[in-house]
C-alpha cells in the first residue's frame, strides 16, 4: 500500500519561525493530503493538492508537490504554540488512504 | 451537526474477550476506514470499505473483523486472536472513491487490555 514518509520525525522551533516538513512517496498518485493530529485526538484535514498542481496555499500553510521527485512539502509560516501537533501526509492512491509515522512539531513560546 | 462519531472513548478488555468499537457517520460518505495507532507511531490501516456490504483488508487485518451493513455504520470487532490489541483506534470516512477527497476522522477509541 502507498505510504508517505515524513521528514524530519521531530521538529522544534520558536514561535514566529517557519516550519517545513517533507513527505516522500513511492508510486504514482492522484493527490496528496496533509493532516494534523493533536495529542490523543483524531486527525484533521489541512489541505489536498492534486497531482496536476505544483503549489497550493491555505492561510499560513503552503504545500508544494513535485511528482517527478515523488515528494511534497508543508510549510507553516509564522508558527504559533497552537501549531504544536503531529503532521501526516497521505499520498492518494486509487483505493486506500494510508499514512506514515508523521512529523512531531513543537512550537516553543 | 454532521460528523463521525466513535464510541466508547475508552474501552477496557480482558484477555480472551472480543470487543466491538462503534463508528457512525451522518455525512453520507461511501468510504469508511479503520486505523490503529500505537504510541508515537503513525496510523496503520486495518480495514476499509468503499460501499455498503463490501470491505477490504488493510495492512494489519489479522485479529480484526468488520461489517458494513449500513452506509452510516462501520463497526470494528477486536477478536481474541489479536494478540496485542492495546492501542488507539481511529475511524474515518470520505466521500466517494477512497483517497480522492478529504477524510473526516472520529475522536478515537483507546482500547486497553487488562
Amino acid at each position: 500500500s502507498q505510504q508517505g514518509e515524513e521528514d524530519p520525525q521531530a521538529l522544534s522551533i520558536q514561535e514566529g519561525e517557519n516550519a517545513t516538513m517533507n513527505c516522500s512517496y513511492k508510486t504514482s498518485i492522484n493527490n496528496l493530503q496533509w493532516y494534523r493530529q493533536n495529542s490523543g485526538r483524531g486527525l484533521v484535514h489541512l489541505i489536498l493538492i492534486r497531482s496536476n498542481e505544483r503549489e497550493k496555499h491555505s492561510g499560513r500553510l503552503r504545500v508544494t508537490l513535485d511528482t517527478s521527485k515523488k515528494s511534497s512539502s508543508l510549510l507553516i509560516t509564522a508558527s504559533r504554540a497552537a501549531d504544536t501537533a503531529s503532521y501526516f501526509c497521505a499520498p492518494g492512491s486509487a483505493r486506500q488512504l494510508t499514512f506514515g509515522s508523521g512529523t512531531q512539531l513543537t512550537v516553543l513560546p | 451537526d454532521g460528523g463521525i462519531t466513535q464510541s466508547p472513548k475508552y474501552l477496557f478488555r480482558k484477555e480472551g474477550q472480543n470487543v466491538t468499537l462503534s463508528c457512525e457517520q451522518n455525512l453520507n460518505h461511501d468510504a469508511m476506514y479503520w486505523y490503529r495507532q500505537d504510541p508515537g507511531q503513525g496510523l496503520r490501516l486495518i480495514y476499509y470499505s468503499q460501499i455498503v456490504n463490501d470491505f477490504q483488508k488493510g495492512d494489519i487485518a489479522e485479529g480484526y473483523s468488520v461489517s458494513r451493513e449500513k452506509k452510516e455504520s462501520f463497526p470494528l470487532t477486536v477478536t481474541s486472536a489479536q494478540k496485542n490489541p492495546t492501542a488507539f483506534y481511529l475511524c474515518a470516512s470520505s466521500l466517494g472513491r477512497a483517497a480522492r477527497s478529504e477524510a473526516f476522522f472520529g475522536q478515537g477509541t483507546r482500547l486497553t487490555v487488562v
